[in-house]
């Protein structure tokens, strides 16, 4: 199965930064690619599907791309509400139909 | 309104068994794959099952294979996920999500499992 490797793990950022997390797989993956953002005691909120399609209802700060191995999620400028955990995860798009997480980008205030 | 509620969760023995559900509501339930996913104290997200539109394909975690069982009934909007021999380590809040394109696009709130003596 693919791993996915996010980096950083942490990452200390002010209001209206720019931030970048990237999301690495061990091997090629599908174009099923989508990234969530978590805050405490809630469940995840899909962001991007299929690599950089933005989610309804999500604010165009955030975009998606990549393709291959290599993935990134960008906040354009950082808003107060978006201090949270970001997971990237893919779908093995062939039997077994599996899905894979990484192990989440925390975002904190600086 | 497009949601999901899971139920089910509770305080249980290693080796116990617990059942969760998941009702949805505010979709056309039966042309989508359903899913779901748990999340350990502390730790991050971890796939565990998920199931296509007719109950014809069901996959799962290594962890979880010959233990858990994820089934659906379309004609109730719900599918489930029977859990046994359960350990310690199964410990999380395990949610519910609808699939779209690879995503999971609709979640529940999650409900606790603790498998503890």
């Amino acid at each position: 199965d693919s791993q996915l490797t996010q980096s950083p793990s942490f990452l200390s950022a002010s209001v209206g930064d720019r931030v970048t997390i990237t999301c690495r797989a061990s091997q090629v993956v599908s174009p099923y690619l989508a990234w969530y953002q978590q805050k405490p005691g809630k469940a995840p909120n899909l962001l991007i599907y299929a690599a950089s399609t933005l989610q309804s209802g999500v604010p165009s700060r955030f975009s998606g791309s990549g393709s291959g191995t290599d993935f990134t999620l960008t906040i354009s400028s950082l808003q107060p509400e978006d201090f949270a955990t970001y997971y990237c995860q893919q779908l093995n798009s062939l039997p077994p139909k599996t899905y894979t997480f990484g192990q989440g980008t925390k975002l904190e205030i600086k | 309104e497009v949601q999901v509620a899971e139920s089910g969760g509770g305080l249980v023995q290693p080796g116990g068994s617990l059942r969760l559900s998941c009702v949805a509501s505010g979709f056309t339930f039966t042309h989508f794959w359903m899913t779901w996913v748990r999340q350990a104290p502390g730790k991050g997200l971890e796939w565990v099952a998920n199931i296509d539109q007719v109950a014809s394909e069901m996959y799962y975690v290594d962890s979880v294979k010959g233990r858990f069982t994820i089934s659906r009934d379309n004609a109730k909007n719900s599918v489930y996920l029977q859990m046994n021999n359960l350990r310690a380590e199964d410990t999380a809040v395990y949610y519910c999500a609808k699939v779209v394109l690879g995503a999971m696009d609709v979640w529940g709130q999650g409900t606790t499992v603790t498998v503890s003596s």
